[in-house]
């Protein structure tokens, strides 16, 4: 079953920070996070692992709640370069496999 | 390297006609995917394979196939166009193994995608 995201779009200042969150109703292995900038290829950032591990790259972090099944993506002193569509894709396998399924995906625009 | 690449990047076709999108990795992945990616509906996958002579079902496979025989290639087969299956494919790669989570190289890796109108 496909995972929830939300906001579904969001205009930020840049400078500003965002939050955005992807939930499923599966018990999930991982969550990968992706940034698709218009008319290009989804680019990974980054997977989390059960374990409520959390992940940082450069201004951009992300949480994993394994209790709640839910995974959260933190861009704090946003640029102009963070606009994009963000994914989540999870993978609900127990290991070894990597079989995502993706989000509807949240528009982000940093405008000046 | 050159990563995950896709041939053709755009291309119209008639109802009915047939076609084959190619996909060929450098990354000495086991792991392939075909996507595709409708608006405001996210990546839907349509076949995977974990390994040369492995292949699997998606999510949404009638219309599609494929076939795995080698690691590095992974084609896509539409029989029988149809309007529905206008869309943009994603071919992506990735490693199996969860032991390289920890240095980042488990995530896939996408194509530049093929744009497939049907009319």
């Amino acid at each position: 079953q496909q995972p929830v995201q939300s906001p579904q779009a969001v205009i930020l200042r840049e400078g500003e920070d965002a939050v955005i969150n992807c939930s499923s109703s599966k018990a999930l292995y991982s969550v990968h996070w992706y940034r698709q900038k218009h008319g290009e290829a989804p680019v990974f950032l980054m997977i989390l692992l059960k374990g409520g591990e959390q992940k940082g790259h450069e201004k951009i972090s992300a949480s994993f709640n394994e209790k709640k099944q839910q995974s959260s993506l933190y861009l704090t002193a946003s640029q102009l370069s963070y606009s994009g569509t963000y994914f989540c894709g999870t993978d609900v396998l127990t290991g070894g496999g990597n079989k995502l399924t993706f989000g509807t995906g949240t528009q982000l625009k940093v405008e000046l | 390297n050159a990563g995950v690449t896709q041939t053709p990047k755009f291309r119209i076709l008639k109802i009915g006609q047939s076609m084959t999108l190619q996909c060929t990795q450098d990354m000495n992945h086991n792991y392939m995917y075909w996507y595709r990616q409708d608006p405001g509906m996210g990546l839907k996958l349509i076949y995977y394979s974990v390994g040369a002579g492995i292949t699997d079902k998606g999510e949404v496979p009638n219309g599609y196939n494929v076939s795995r025989s080698t690691t590095e290639d992974f084609p896509l087969r539409l029989e029988l166009a149809a309007p529905s299956q206008t869309s943009v494919y994603f071919c992506a790669s990735s490693y199996s193994s969860y032991s390289r989570a920890a240095t980042g190289q488990y995530g896939y890796t996408f194509g530049s995608g093929t744009r497939l109108t049907v009319v």
